[in-house]
């Protein structure tokens, strides 16, 4: 089966960091992607990590240990913008991806 | 502008009643979804097809139909079996790979509301 946790909801301050959490046990693995999500609309692509290591874009870096089964996303210079939902998504086969629950992070003054 | 289109955003239908949801895609992608997404819960995926004419379920397909008759459109019928309809509906397509993982577009959802 396929199976990712997430926080449920964050709560940080404008122009601080964020560190948000993904762990997964799936029966493949292929990749893993996050998604921002604002509140009623499409989720965006963020990120995709499918080796070991950091990848960095901007603001945002994405974080993979295939070995834990773990992921982070990391978000520098929060920005009220940044308020939104982020999903861990793993790709356990070609073409497919499993969601995780998505986590809320509130950005506040 | 090349993307995905859902019509209409949202929706309201009465109990017992079939409604089909709009998708449409112009980003030439071989591979089509459509999710469900509830509050708290993540994405579910209904169906997804990677060619025309053929389609797989997903994790949560009853109650559910869809087809696959031209590359840009995969519309989805929402039956008077599917026990709580009300939710937002995600379309989304990729390019279809052999092996890799690939990033899925998705379309702006349709919210459906059955009364």
């Amino acid at each position: 089966g396929q199976n990712i946790d997430q926080p449920t909801e964050m709560t940080a301050t404008e122009g601080a960091i964020v560190q948000i959490n993904c762990t997964y046990q799936t029966s493949g693995f292929n990749g893993l992607f996050w998604y921002q999500q604002h509140a009623g609309e499409a989720p965006t692509f963020l990120s995709y990590n499918v080796l070991d290591g950091l990848e960095e874009k901007g603001r945002f870096s994405s974080f993979l240990s295939r070995s834990k089964g773990y992921s982070y996303l990391l978000l520098k210079e929060l920005q009220m913008k940044d308020s939104a939902s982020y999903l861990c998504a793993v790709s356990p086969g070609a073409n497919n991806l499993f969601f995780g629950t998505g986590t809320r992070l509130t950005v506040i003054p | 502008d090349g993307g995905i289109t859902q019509s209409p955003k949202y929706l309201f239908r009465k109990e017992g009643q079939n409604v089909t949801l709009s998708c449409e895609q112009n980003l030439n992608h071989d591979a089509m979804y459509w999710y469900r997404q509830d509050p708290g819960q993540g994405l579910r995926l209904i169906y997804y097809s990677q060619i025309v004419n053929d389609f797989q379920k997903g994790d949560i397909a009853e109650g559910y139909s869809v087809s696959r008759e031209k590359k840009e459109s995969f519309p989805l019928t929402v039956t008077s079996a599917q026990k709580n309809p009300t939710a937002f509906y995600l379309c989304a397509s990729s390019v279809l790979t052999s092996g890799g993982a690939v990033e899925q577009f998705f379309g702006p959802g349709t919210r459906l509301t059955v009364l």
